[in-house]
């Protein structure tokens, strides 16, 4: 398993401004990956974070609004650019680390845009 | 349309009543996984299955895998309120480019 820490837990943003997202982990690992989930629903992968290149995006989202910074094999960065109140949601960094492929999750970070 | 169809949506239950969830998909996936989340927290892995026809138990909580690994179960006996959060499915299935796939997700609340 893996011990996975973001920053902030949760934070108030006013539209039109950036928040970044850190996340930690107490191992290297490969791949991270970023989601977003509204509460109570399910997750949605935002972009999947390689060490030493470009962020690998999903559709509907792009680099532009969510850039993403891997700087080494155990940290990663998450922006929401210019942000509006559609953006607000609870963001997860998670990492593999089990034989089939199972996730760790952070505790995840609740952003609320006003 | 959800890749993985999980039902029911939310769940009221008292406190020593049984409940299952269900996770489906007219796709064969190559394991299935279920997760916890409770609230202010990141899901949680609770089990993973991947051959068809598994059953595996944790506690109260017993877990199945359809034969023809499109679809599984959870199954919770005499639920308590530590058992109240979102439960999740997800899988991996090459149809869907070898990608986690999420359910939407199953509320259960326990009443105590």
């Amino acid at each position: 398993s893996a011990v996975i820490s973001q920053k902030p837990s949760r934070d108030i943003c006013q539209r039109g401004t950036s928040l970044t997202i850190q996340c930690q982990v107490d191992s290297q690992v490969t791949m991270m990956f970023w989601y977003r989930q509204q509460p109570g629903q399910s997750l949605t992968l935002i972009a999947t974070a390689n060490q030493g290149s470009e962020a690998t995006y999903e559709s509907g989202f792009v680099i532009d609004k969510f850039p993403i910074s891997r700087p080494n094999l155990t940290f990663s960065t998450l922006t929401v650019s210019n942000m509006s109140p559609e953006d607000s949601s609870i963001y997860l960094c998670s990492v593999s680390g089990g034989a089939a492929g199972e996730l760790f999750f952070g505790e995840g970070s609740r952003l609320t845009v006003l | 349309t959800q890749l993985l169809e999980q039902s029911p949506q939310f769940l009221s239950i008292q406190e020593g009543e049984n409940l299952t969830v269900y996770c489906n998909s007219s796709s064969v996936f190559s394991s299935l996984q279920w997760y916890r989340q409770e609230p202010g927290e990141g899901p949680v892995l609770l089990v993973t299955v991947v051959t068809g026809g598994e059953v595996k138990k944790l506690k109260r909580l017993t877990f199945q895998f359809g034969d023809a690994r499109k679809d599984s179960s959870l199954h919770i006996t005499a639920a308590q309120p530590g058992d109240t959060g979102l439960y999740l499915c997800a899988g991996y299935s090459m149809e869907y480019g070898n990608k986690l796939v999420f359910g939407a997700g199953t509320i259960l609340r326990v009443k105590s």
